[in-house]
């Protein structure tokens, strides 16, 4: 299917282990970003990428990782996650100005 | 610190009735503004994409305007409908390459009751 997908869709997982949010989209743009939305803070933007193999950190980017080894793919790592990490992780796509959202992850971290 | 605020939280409205959503923002040296819509349990939806040399953008019952000396924009909906129910929220931009500066406001949750 065309557009931007997102997996796990949920995700519950414990404090200190590594998890993976995976974002995969089909249009090939350019630029792709990952945000997480909670409830008191809206959505704060988490890392970006210009292009595959190009990544910028965005306004929280502490406790995260990522990587754009191909265009379509822009996967989210969190290397030892922590309670405060639970929440909606959304991942977006643009080529020029306007974003296109993935359907997010919901994650739990107990 | 650009800093995004929107006005009501929530609203509940009657079918039909026209409408408008306020969003805030301190500082004026915006390159753009954006309003979505998001759904429960659902990812972003687009609406309305303002320039910051543009007053306002049109589509269908939606009228979104720009006042930038203010730092206010707001969403008009016409005639609204219970498919309105949502939340809309509006995004800032600051710089014109620089994605890192998109701040989102909290959002304002919509209900149009039949």
């Amino acid at each position: 299917d065309a557009g931007i997908t997102q997996s796990p869709r949920y995700k519950i997982t414990e404090t200190g282990r590594q998890v993976t949010l995976m974002c995969h989209q089909t249009w090939s743009h350019s630029y792709m970003f990952w945000y997480r939305q909670d409830l008191g803070h809206g959505l704060r933007l988490i890392y970006y990428s210009a292009a595959a193999d190009i990544t910028d950190k965005g306004e929280v980017p502490d406790g995260y990782v990522v990587s754009r080894s191909k265009t379509e793919n822009f996967p989210l790592t969190l290397e030892s996650a922590t309670r405060s990490q639970t929440s909606v992780y959304f991942c977006a796509s643009s080529e020029k100005e306007t974003q296109y959202f993935g359907p997010g992850t919901r994650l739990l971290v107990l | 610190k650009q800093e995004v605020t929107q006005i009501p939280a929530a609203l509940s409205v009657p079918e039909g009735e026209n409408l408008v959503l306020n969003c805030s923002f301190t500082d004026s040296a915006i390159y753009n503004l954006q309003w979505f819509r998001q759904d429960p349990g659902k990812g972003l939806t687009s609406l309305l994409l303002i320039q910051s040399s543009q007053r306002e953008q049109t589509s269908g019952r939606l009228n979104a305007s720009l006042d930038k000396s203010s730092g206010r924009s707001t969403l008009y909906i016409a005639a609204s409908q219970p498919g309105d129910s949502a939340t809309y929220l509006c995004a800032v931009r600051g710089g014109e390459t620089s994605y890192d500066k998109v701040i989102f406001g909290p959002g304002t949750s919509l209900s149009v009751i039949p």
